[in-house]
């Protein structure tokens, strides 16, 4: 049963570039949350995709964007990059039959470097 | 709405007890623990869904104070590959579903 999977695992962009990162749900699930990691903190929500329209966001810029596909898999575009979008991006997958019972399971994230 | 962890950082010798805390100021739904190793994703390890419920994965436990706005995780007769930044994901009463929002983690070294 393949678990959530992530691509690429690392990226190095400069500033100003755009970047697409994409992930794939676990066997099953239908919904995907991407966060944002920053070194020593705890991940940070930036939305959640479900039957491919985005339901709920966090408290990310407009820069910040988003796709679900109809086979359930998800992309992340960040436009116009800043040095503080360096960060490791976490994708998470679950059921939407009950959130409030239903466990997360994240991919390995991607890196992104900008420089 | 982010819940508050403690401590930030605990060392300990293989075969020694923890415990790692986890609190908020708002009322908590659910509580979600996590395991991160360095470089990797966030692994699963339980989910308390209401007061006073404890849970058991191996030789670590958790428990939800419903009251007290708290969850604690617990390892006991810690081993070497519990070593790792825990996280708990919290979900609130009235917030929109689905959403986790995390601590700053707690760093666990275990020396042999």
């Amino acid at each position: 049963d393949a678990g959530v999977t992530q691509s690429p695992t690392h990226l190095i962009k400069t500033r100003g570039q755009q970047v697409t990162l994409r992930c794939s749900p676990k066997s099953g699930h239908d919904t995907v949350s991407w966060y944002q990691q920053a070194l020593g903190q705890g991940p940070q929500f930036i939305f959640q995709y479900y039957e491919e329209e985005e339901r709920q966001r966090g408290n990310f810029p407009d820069r910040f964007s988003g796709h679900q596909f109809p086979n359930y898999s998800s992309e992340l575009n960040v436009n116009a990059l800043l040095l503080g979008d360096s960060a490791l991006y976490l994708c998470a997958s679950t059921n939407v039959g009950a959130f409030y019972t239903d466990t997360q399971y994240f991919g390995p994230g991607t890196r992104l470097t900008v420089l | 709405q982010q819940p508050v962890q403690s401590p930030q950082a605990v060392i300990l010798r293989e075969g020694e007890d923890a415990v790692i805390n986890c609190s908020s100021s708002k009322a908590l739904y659910s509580v979600h623990w996590y395991r991160q190793k360095h470089g990797e994703a966030p692994v699963f390890l339980m989910i308390l869904l209401k007061g006073g419920e404890q849970k058991g994965h191996e030789k670590i436990s958790a428990s939800f104070n419903e009251k007290k706005q708290q969850s604690s995780l617990y390892l006991t007769a810690s081993q070497l590959s519990y070593s790792g930044t825990y996280f708990c994901g919290s979900t609130f009463r009235g917030s929109t579903l689905g959403r986790l929002y995390f601590g700053r983690g707690t760093q666990l070294t275990v020396w042999p």
